[in-house]
Parts: structure tokens; C-alpha cells; sequence
């Protein structure tokens, strides 16, 4: 199955600030998704990246906050902007094997202070 | 909109003692069925998946689980657990949608505590 490298693993931000996270595919994929998993929680879907178009975003989730690139089929960032203590979560990137399902990154566990 | 209920939060086994989890699905059409488990401070990981065919899924670490479309279920099953079993599971749905696959939606999860 394919192998997902996510970073940073973890991080502290300062609310205001923006982190970007990143996702890289050992292998092309054409449908990468972003989830996030609050605290204690399930994850929720954040958007679905595909290469070469706009990230599709779920309801409650918007582009200002949340921007996805998709610039090749093996690689996305998400960024998280303006964040605030509410934004604690961790976030984990998903590619979509034919094959094997559903691969997730090792996720980042991101603490607003 | 498909939905995924996982209707036991927490469910305490003793160690050797079988184990049944209990997911039910919300779909119209034939999903594609998953259970992932999380260990703390881990990330997922694929225990087993159900795209088609065969009902009964054999997965990693000895866990298969049954797709019963009459009763929109697939739970999970092992046979006899072990300390290292001890992990939060969640059961999720997917689907291929027109314009290409869909995001998974996962159910809340189900902590699952082994006893010695």
C-alpha cells in the first residue's frame, strides 16, 4: 500500500499564527483527503484534494481557515490559518489506494497557546 | 449523506475472552467498509477492509469481520484477545462517488479495554 510521510509531527503555535502541513505519497495518488481528530473525538473530513483542481471542502470547513494545495499527484499541504485554542487537534492526510483502501499519515498534533 | 454508528464507547474484555464490535452503516448504495484501530499518540492503522465479494473479511492480527447488508452492518470479531489488543477502533464508510472517491466517514470509535 502506498506509504504517507506527514510533518511536522507535532507542534506549539502561538494563536494568530498559521502552520502549513505537509503530505508526501511514495506513490502517485489522484484523491488525497484531510481529516482532523479533535481531542478525544472521531476524525471528521476537513476537504478532498485532487491534483490539478480546488479542494472540495465539507460543511463547516472553508478555504480562508483551512487552504489545501494539490500541486502533483504525490504531494499536499494543508495550512491552518489564523488559528486559535479551538484548533487543537490533530490533523492527518489520507490517500486513496485502488488497491488497499484508504492510507493515513502518522498525523500532527498541533497545540494552540 | 452516509453515517457510521458505532453504538459502544467503551467495552472491557478479559484477556483470552472472544470480541465482537458492533458498527452499523447508512448508505444507498453498496459502501466500502473499514475498521481501523488507534493506538495512543499512534496514527491508523487498517485492520481490515470490505469492498465487495466474499462477506466475511479476514484482516491483520487475527480480526476478520462480516458485512451483513440486510442489517447494514459490519462488525468486527476476534476470537481471543490480547493485552496488546487494548486501542481505541473505528469503524468507516466510503464510497466512489461520480466525480471520483469519497472522503471516509468514520463513527465515533469504540475504546476497548482488556482485562488481565
Amino acid at each position: 500500500s502506498a506509504v504517507i510521510s506527514q510533518k511536522p509531527s507535532r507542534d506549539i503555535c502561538q494563536r494568530g499564527t498559521s502552520l502549513t502541513i505537509q503530505c508526501q505519497v511514495d506513490s502517485q495518488v489522484t484523491m488525497m483527503f484531510w481529516y482532523r481528530q479533535q481531542p478525544g473525538q472521531s476524525l471528521t473530513l476537513i476537504a478532498t484534494a485532487n491534483q490539478g483542481s480546488e479542494a472540495t471542502y465539507e460543511s463547516g470547513f472553508v478555504i480562508d481557515k483551512f487552504p489545501i494545495s494539490r500541486p502533483n499527484l504525490t504531494f499536499s499541504t494543508l495550512t491552518v490559518s489564523n488559528m486559535s485554542p479551538e484548533d487543537s487537534s490533530i490533523y492527518l492526510c489520507s490517500a486513496r489506494d485502488r488497491l488497499y483502501g484508504y492510507t493515513f499519515g502518522s498525523g500532527t498534533r498541533l497545540t494552540v497557546v | 449523506a452516509q453515517s457510521v454508528t458505532q453504538p459502544d464507547i467503551h467495552i472491557t474484555v478479559s484477556e483470552g475472552a472472544s470480541l465482537e464490535l458492533r458498527c452499523n452503516y447508512s448508505y444507498g448504495a453498496t459502501p466500502y467498509l473499514f475498521w481501523y484501530v488507534q493506538s495512543p499518540g499512534q496514527g491508523l492503522q487498517l485492520l481490515l477492509k470490505y469492498f465487495s465479494g466474499d462477506t466475511l473479511v479476514q484482516g491483520i492480527k487475527g480480526f476478520e469481520a462480516e458485512f451483513k447488508r440486510s442489517q447494514s452492518s459490519f462488525n468486527l470479531r476476534k476470537p481471543s484477545v490480547h493485552w496488546s489488543d487494548a486501542a481505541e477502533y473505528f469503524c468507516a464508510v466510503g464510497a466512489d462517488s461520480g466525480g471520483g472517491a469519497d472522503g471516509l466517514t468514520f463513527g465515533k470509535g469504540t475504546h476497548l479495554i482488556i482485562q488481565p
